[in-house]
């Protein structure tokens, strides 16, 4: 069974510019969440999809925002990027919203200058 | 809001050797889980936890669920250097149909061979 994907692994942007970063979930899996990793914050939820639902939400600004779409692929974008954006955005899967049993994806290493 | 105290927040540890390292919260929490992460890569889901009490063994690695379900641990037996990465407790609470997964900040094991 294929792990969870997540494109692209790497992008640099500048101040202001807005990115949209891509998860494929786990075949079957339906809920897809997302979160900030920084070495100062830590992991930090940002938000969880399902059924093409938000689910949950974290506390982010709504410069965060992101959607699922019908086969439980998911987006994720920030717009106007600050240099604080700077952060490893994992992408997790799992069969149900809420379920422990989280399968994250590798990453994408977002770098804001 | 709720907090895990991840301690310690590294070790550096002689290949062979036994580790231990624990999450606290003044929260209780429905469900614990234990994950590790490889530089360059997201968290891998180690051990999940339900019911307090729970002792459950992967391996080399054992994880209780505190009966007071405030708290939990990790133990690494004789470890060895791919052991090598950073360990996350993660803490699930569901409350009024909502849930809120909260990450310790991390334990850095490294292992010397």
């Amino acid at each position: 069974k294929a792990g969870v994907t997540q494109t692209p692994r790497y992008l640099i942007k500048t101040r202001g510019q807005q990115v949209t970063l891509s998860c494929s979930p786990i075949s079957g899996h339906r809920s897809v969440s997302w979160y900030q990793q920084t070495p100062g914050q830590g992991l930090q939820f940002l938000f969880e999809y399902f059924s093409e639902t938000q689910r949950n939400k974290g506390n982010f600004p709504g410069r965060f925002s992101g959607r699922q779409f019908s086969n439980s692929r998911s987006e994720m974008n920030v717009s106007t990027l600050e240099l604080g954006d700077s952060a490893l955005y994992l992408c997790a899967s799992s069969s149900t919203p809420g379920a422990g049993e989280q399968f994250f994806g590798p990453g994408t290493r977002l770098t804001v200058l | 809001g709720q907090q895990l105290n991840q301690s310690p927040q590294s070790m550096f540890i002689q290949e062979g050797e036994d580790v231990s390292m624990n999450c606290t919260s003044s929260s209780i929490f429905n469900t614990w889980l234990w994950y590790k992460q490889d530089p360059g890569e997201g968290p891998v889901l180690l051990i999940a936890l339900y019911k307090a009490g729970e002792l459950t063994s992967n391996g080399r690695l054992t994880a209780q669920f505190g009966i007071t379900r405030k708290d939990s641990f990790l133990n690494i037996s004789a470890s060895i250097p791919s052991d090598v990465g950073i360990y996350f407790c993660a803490g699930l609470t569901w409350m009024d149909s909502s849930y809120k997964l909260i990450f310790g900040s991390g334990t850095r094991l490294l292992v010397r061979p």
